[in-house]
């Protein structure tokens, strides 16, 4: 169980386009989704948080206008990358919890990977 | 504001003996949850270990074991026995559960195993 799926898996895409990632919770709902990005060598740096019917909450630093974030259901987030450049090429991961205070964890999907030319 | 430090750029292991992976935390959260998560080269986020802030004993998932010293702020991973499929980059992670965005996970700089044959 708590499986989350990412699509594509992987994307290139000319300097200018916009790309749509698509998350997905396949056996559980998922209240709450993530968005992170890892660069290269890096660690993972949360983009944004995604609630269900709401707006997404971007981290200091995030372009909310470049990184638009849809939580149309409880089984579905989408990230769309807007005229998308090759300083966006890197890997992004989400992930989705079940939601309350106590131990929840965090399942993530298996990444897309962006390469813009 | 919530910090993990994983000073260990790389480690190396020889196979069928155990190492120790690195992390500390600094949070003015009261309580809050602590990860482990393995990256392997295809860079899925796999779930390895928790313990939580109020837990009296150290956590323990199989080979994984969390050496947890709240008053030092340090959660290190022991990973006992180790196997060529250990290989990976390890992340430390926290959340906490009071502050504002309860639900977030801070990552730390990551560490790459390599386990030798």
């Amino acid at each position: 169980g708590a499986v989350v799926s990412q699509h594509p898996s992987w994307v290139i895409c000319k300097s200018g386009t916009s790309v749509k990632i698509e998350c997905r919770s396949l056996d559980f709902q998922a209240t709450t989704m993530f968005w992170y990005r890892q660069f290269p060598k890096q660690s993972l740096m949360l983009m944004a948080t995604s609630n269900e019917g709401s707006k997404a909450t971007y981290e200091q630093g995030v372009e909310k206008d470049k990184f638009l974030i849809n939580h149309a259901s409880l089984t579905l987030s989408t990230l769309t990358v807007t005229s998308a450049h090759p300083e966006d090429s890197s890997f992004y991961i989400c992930s989705a919890s079940i939601g309350g205070v106590a131990y929840n964890e965090q399942f993530f999907g298996p990444g897309t990977r962006l390469t813009v030319l | 504001a919530q910090k993990i430090t994983q000073t260990q750029p790389g480690m190396f292991v020889q196979e069928k003996e155990a190492v120790t992976l690195d992390c500390t935390y600094d949070t003015s959260d009261p309580s809050y949850g602590l990860f482990w998560y393995k990256q392997p080269s295809s860079g899925e986020m796999i779930f390895l270990i928790y313990q939580g802030s109020y837990d009296q004993q150290n956590a323990t998932e199989g080979r994984y074991s969390l050496n947890f010293q709240k008053a030092r702020k340090s959660a290190n991973l022991v990973i006992s026995a180790s196997q060529l499929g250990d290989s990976a980059m390890y992340f430390c992670a926290m959340r906490g559960f009071l502050s504002g965005g309860y639900n977030k996970l801070i990552f730390g700089a990551g560490t790459r195993l390599a386990v030798h044959p």
